[in-house]
């Protein structure tokens, strides 16, 4: 079993519907939750940072860890077309610890 | 500022054949990373750097292998390359101003053994 497991898709949806998108681990010591997105045949970026339990919000983008659950989510409300792109989860133990764990990345598309 | 190149961007290499894939910061970060993708396994770490000299092994490094001779660059080098070295591989940094676990990716080698 992966330490992280994410769900690749594909996920289709209209344009200006609630996105979900969810990773679950089994390693109860990870404490930094992170949201990557990555754009066809280009490197990841950083698009949400979390630290423990909780709800961080940035514009239309919503990110939720439940440790008790051991469930992170990512909401897009809104969505755009400018939205498709692969979004994957990854965390860390320690917030020097560099090694970060990444899920498979779940591959979006957002039709007009 | 350029962030994080990598070169080649894409090279077809004969198995058996030496390859290295070239990785340059201009951050000033202390920690750099390499990091394969695969269809199905996502991200998975071969090797990393926390500073200059050091180097440590991830999750694949078997047939890889790195140095850290400076700050900047951090070479990844295929030995022996096999067709299950096909893959898209991404360089990435972190440290510095802000938080030390944002990982920062360059634009990636796509790289296919025959």
């Amino acid at each position: 079993q992966k330490e992280v497991e994410q769900d690749p898709g594909p996920l289709s949806v209209p344009e200006g519907a609630i996105v979900s998108l969810n990773c679950t681990y089994s390693n109860s010591a990870f404490q930094y939750f992170m949201w990557y997105r990555q754009y066809s045949r280009k490197g990841p970026e950083l698009l949400m940072y979390t630290y423990s339990s909780g709800n961080k919000e940035d514009g239309r983008f919503t990110a939720q860890v439940d440790k008790s659950s051991k469930y992170i989510s990512l909401f897009i409300r809104d969505s755009q077309p400018s939205d498709s792109a692969t979004y994957l989860c990854a965390m860390s133990e320690f917030q020097g610890a560099q090694k970060l764990v990444f899920g498979q990345g779940t591959r979006l598309t957002i039709n007009p | 500022i350029a962030g994080i190149t990598q070169a080649p961007t894409s090279q077809i290499l004969a198995a058996g054949r030496r390859m290295t894939l070239r990785c340059t910061q201009d951050m000033r970060h202390n920690a750099m990373y390499w990091y394969r993708q695969d269809l199905g396994l996502g991200l998975r770490l071969i090797h990393y750097s926390n500073t200059a000299g050091t180097t440590g092994k991830g999750e694949v490094p078997d047939g890889y292998s790195v140095s850290r001779a400076n700050t900047d660059d951090f070479p990844l080098t295929l030995a022996s390359a096999v067709p299950s070295q096909t893959s898209v591989y991404f360089c990435a940094s972190s440290g510095g101003a802000g938080r030390a676990d944002t990982q920062y990716f360059g634009p990636g080698t796509r790289l296919t053994v025959l």
